[in-house]
């Protein structure tokens, strides 16, 4: 069965800390690992890696995807109040080539 | 340009009563999908459509939910009877094309059923 883990499930941070989230997978079929920020309800997207794209950096945001060890991390730098959210990896495969989602990661920042 | 609508916001329901919810993907978005998000969860695909075709229903409980997109655009999902393990967020995206990956979600549904 197609899954998809994040880890930790659950973060509480001080503002100006350095955070990593984690995503690994079993996917069949792996296309691609979509990073989305959910903070009331509808996801946003951060980021998408494939196969030529392994590493994206956006500002204080920045992942990798570590194809050989089926995982991807996402980095914040000098976290802010406003990163408060939770963090969802989700992965293209499977035999439909669907969105396969993982829990979530809930980062908590603290003034 | 214009996000995912959504409509309603919120519906709080009795078991065995009917609900329906519409979405309104972003213009010139081939594929919509359905999706329901428990507390704790990350969402599940419910179903997906290319244009006004159904792609993959296979999540689908289909005894009780039913979606269309009759025109290609705005889409339906209803379920008919609720039951309590229905509460959930329901959240519609849509996206380019089959073959593209990446997804615009709407701001959701959360449904209630007591």
């Amino acid at each position: 069965e197609d899954k998809v883990v994040q880890s930790p499930l659950s973060l509480v941070v001080h503002e100006g800390d350095t955070v990593t989230l984690n995503c690994s997978y079993e996917v069949t079929n792996f296309r691609s690992l979509l990073w989305y920020k959910q903070e009331k309800k509808a996801p946003t997207f951060l980021f998408m890696l494939t196969s030529s794209g392994i590493e994206k950096k956006s500002g204080r945001l920045s992942s990798i995807l570590d194809k050989k060890e089926l995982s991807s991390i996402l980095n914040i730098t000098a976290t802010q109040t406003g990163d408060s959210a939770i963090y969802l990896c989700a992965v293209v495969g499977g035999s439909q080539g669907n969105l396969i989602f993982g829990k979530g990661t809930k980062l908590s920042v603290k003034p | 340009e214009a996000g995912v609508a959504q409509s309603p916001r919120y519906k709080i329901i009795e078991k065995r009563q009917s609900v329906a919810f519409w979405c309104n993907p972003i213009s010139g978005h081939a594929t919509l999908y359905w999706y329901q998000q428990i507390l704790g969860q990350g969402p599940k695909l419910l179903i997906q459509f290319q244009n006004n075709g159904v792609v993959d229903d296979s999540q689908l409980p289909k005894d009780r939910f039913s979606a269309e997109r009759l025109k290609g655009v705005d889409s339906t999902l209803k379920i008919q009877p609720a039951k309590l393990e229905d509460s959930a967020v329901y959240l519609c995206a849509s996206s380019w094309s089959l073959s593209s990956y990446e997804q615009y979600f709407g701001p959701g549904t959360r449904l209630t059923v007591t």
